[in-house]
């Protein structure tokens, strides 16, 4: 089965980029998108189509995906952007499969 | 306001069965494909099922093939996971989850998500 491989943890400064991986084979030929995740919450989709941002998603947030790995990039990170966050691709027919989640901490 | 709401969790023995529901209101359920989508206690999220607008195409997780059930009915705006033969591999908080693609159509993202529904399965 496929599967998608993110590092548990990541740290960055207040008004820092963040950036948040993804990896997993031939990802770039797969769409990935990416949800926050914040304590008692239901996950919020904050990135799809590799690149698109949803309707009320901030700027700073944004995506890439290419080879074997995909991006998630928070630039002047706020201290409100601290959650989990999680990559989901997708095969095209119908198979999604989620990353285990990256905690991003603000600090 | 768009909005999912599932119902339905609770505790169950091992073995036994539970029927998840997911009422959905402010959108028309039947102009979407639609999904569950799991996440174990303290752990990440994993896609459960998935069903199209029209129930012609339906999927499952290969850790629940054979004892789920994922139906519809667009009529009543309700979304439904049979569940059966349950283990305690199966406890979590079970999410309902739009599907992003247009006119029904399978995507890469879930747009709207629901509260959840919460399984235990202890004997």
């Amino acid at each position: 089965s496929y599967e998608l491989t993110q590092p548990p943890s990541v740290s960055v400064s207040p008004g820092q980029t963040a950036s948040i991986t993804c990896s997993g084979d031939k990802l770039g030929d797969r769409y990935v998108c990416w949800y926050q995740q914040k304590p008692g919450q239901s996950p919020v989709l904050v990135i799809y189509q590799d690149t698109k941002r949803p309707s009320g998603i901030p700027e700073r947030f944004s995506g890439s995906n290419s080879g074997n790995t995909a991006t998630l990039t928070i630039s002047g990170t706020q201290a409100m952007d601290e959650a989990d966050f999680y990559c989901q691709a997708w095969d095209g027919i119908s198979d999604w499969v989620f990353g285990g989640g990256t905690k991003l901490t603000v600090l | 306001e768009v909005q999912l709401v599932e119902s339905g969790g609770g505790l169950v023995q091992p073995g036994r069965s539970l029927r998840l529901s997911c009422a959905a209101s402010g959108f028309t359920l039947a102009d979407y494909a639609m999904h569950w989508v799991r996440q174990l206690p303290g752990k990440g999220l994993e896609w459960v099922s998935s069903i199209s607008w029209n129930s012609v195409v339906i999927g499952y997780a290969d850790s629940v093939k054979g004892r789920f059930t994922i139906s519809r009915d667009n009529a009543k705006n309700s979304l439904y996971l049979q569940m059966n033969s349950l283990g305690v591999e199966d406890m979590a908080l079970y999410y309902c989850a739009r599907d992003l693609g247009l006119a029904g159509s399978f995507s890469d993202a879930f747009d709207i998500w629901g509260r959840g529904t919460r399984v235990t399965v202890s004997s």
